[in-house]
């Protein structure tokens, strides 16, 4: 079946070092991927998304990489910093009629360590 | 720019009561609108959305049910509440033609 899950459920790091979340998906057919950002009691935050015809993009500290060949996606953070710590969720984007569904992986806690 | 707002921010229902989450969006026009329910330590499930007004699409089998009044006004509600309608439930909206979604502060529920 269609699903997005994640390598890692947890990843500890110090202060100023980079991080590293993983995602495997297994539908092909998803037209981007997006990065979220959830910390304790809120919503969600957009981080980043990429084009399925893309192998990568950059934000602001961040960059997302996209490998079709394995379907996997990793979301780089650099120089990670205490406001980072946060559950990451990848989610694949799916087009259906003029509506694109995100399906969500279960997330990675992200823990900084100062 | 957009805003988007839900309300309660938290609630407490005994088990069979009704329900009524609210959630506006503020900045916009013809969003696309979306309510999902996240249990404790998972992601993220889609429940319900909508692409415009009277216009709802359901996901998931459940007690729970979607309306949208107003164009930029989108209400799930339940007649009846259970013991495993408990969680985060969060409302999204997008711009048709584009990935992004953008989420709301969410609503934490606990049915006792």
């Amino acid at each position: 079946g269609e699903s997005v899950g994640l390598h890692l459920p947890t990843l500890s790091v110090q202060e100023g070092d980079n991080s590293i979340i993983n995602c495997a998906y297994s539908n092909s057919a998803s037209d981007y991927f997006i990065w979220y950002k959830q910390e304790s009691g809120k919503g969600p935050q957009f981080i980043i998304d990429i084009r399925s015809n893309m192998d990568k993009r950059q934000g602001q500290r961040v960059t997302v990489l996209l490998n079709k060949t394995v379907k996997h996606l990793s979301l780089q953070i650099a120089a990670t910093q205490p406001g980072d710590s946060a559950v990451y969720f990848c989610a694949e984007s799916r087009r259906g009629g003029s509506n694109y569904k995100l399906t969500f992986g279960k997330g990675t806690l992200l823990t900084v360590n100062p | 720019s957009q805003t988007i707002h839900q309300w309660p921010a938290t609630l407490v229902q005994p088990v069979g009561s009704p329900l009524s989450l609210e959630c506006t969006v503020e900045g916009t026009s013809n969003p696309n609108l979306y309510w999902y329910r996240q249990a404790a330590g998972r992601g993220l499930q889609l429940l319900f959305y909508s692409v415009g007004i009277g216009q709802i699409s359901s996901e998931v089998p459940q007690n729970l049910s979607a309306s949208r009044p107003q164009d930029r006004q989108f209400i799930l509600s339940s007649k009846k509440l259970l013991l495993s309608d408990s969680g985060f439930y969060l409302c999204a909206w997008k711009l048709g033609g584009v990935s992004e979604q953008y989420f709301g502060p969410g609503t934490r529920l606990t049915v006792t």
